[in-house]
């Protein structure tokens, strides 16, 4: 059973460039959750998605950044017109369809983004 | 708000030292206790868990017990690895309005030393 996969591994963009984030989650699983790491940070919650709907979206911020999950495909997390403060891994993690609290949420290897 | 507090590292250790890595947290209600832990240059991995007072996660010789009379999950393990050192993360989880996003303490690196 293929783990959490996400594309590409490493990007790097300009300044003003857009970046495209993509995770295909665990096969069952239709939670999908996005995540930031700053350098010496820990993780800080970006968007909960299921598919076709944002459920949570309290800490993406409010400009250039989007993100869907379609009924098709993997989910994407876009940024758009980065600046260098965006740099930073971003990881996705998925949990099954019962969601309970408590489920574990099973993390991708992470995009680590450079904006020059 | 949600939030949790680690201690901050680095953390070294001699290979067969004991190991403890202090987490409390704040947060309403009861939530559910996470320790995952991130090697370099790869993503988190869950290494334990418990999701009510008085409950042990424990995982590969790692344990932490919830105390939720101390809001505190401490992390220890009885005699650490070189192949142990790693980033460990703290973590929370609440359901909020049908969201279970985790809340993340800043993260302990942990070097043990041959």
């Amino acid at each position: 059973n293929a783990g959490v996969m996400q594309n590409p591994r490493h990007l790097v963009r300009r300044r003003g460039q857009e970046a495209r984030l993509r995770c295909s989650p665990m096969k069952g699983h239709s939670h999908v959750y996005w995540y930031r790491q700053l350098p010496e940070e820990g993780l800080k919650f970006m968007v909960y998605l299921q598919k076709e709907n944002i459920i949570d979206e309290s800490g993406m911020p409010k400009e250039r950044f989007s993100a869907e999950f379609p009924k098709e495909g993997p989910s994407i997390l876009r940024i758009q017109q980065v600046v260098r403060g965006d740099s930073a891994a971003y990881f996705c993690a998925s949990s099954p369809v019962t969601s309970a609290l408590g489920d574990t949420q099973y993390f991708g290897p992470g995009t680590r983004l450079t904006v020059l | 708000g949600n939030s949790v507090t680690q201690m901050e590292g680095p953390v070294t250790l001699s290979e067969e030292a004991f190991l403890t890595i202090n987490c409390t947290y704040t947060a309403t209600g009861y939530p559910s206790l996470f320790w995952y832990v991130q090697y370099p240059g790869e993503g988190l991995q869950l290494l334990l868990k418990a999701t009510k007072a008085d409950d042990k996660g424990s995982n590969k010789g790692f344990e932490a017990t919830y105390r939720k009379e101390t809001t505190s999950f401490h992390l220890e393990k009885g005699s650490v690895q070189v192949s142990d050192s790693a980033v460990y993360f703290c973590a929370l989880q609440r359901n909020q309005g049908g969201s279970e996003k985790l809340v993340f303490g800043k993260g302990t690196k942990l070097t043990v030393n041959p």
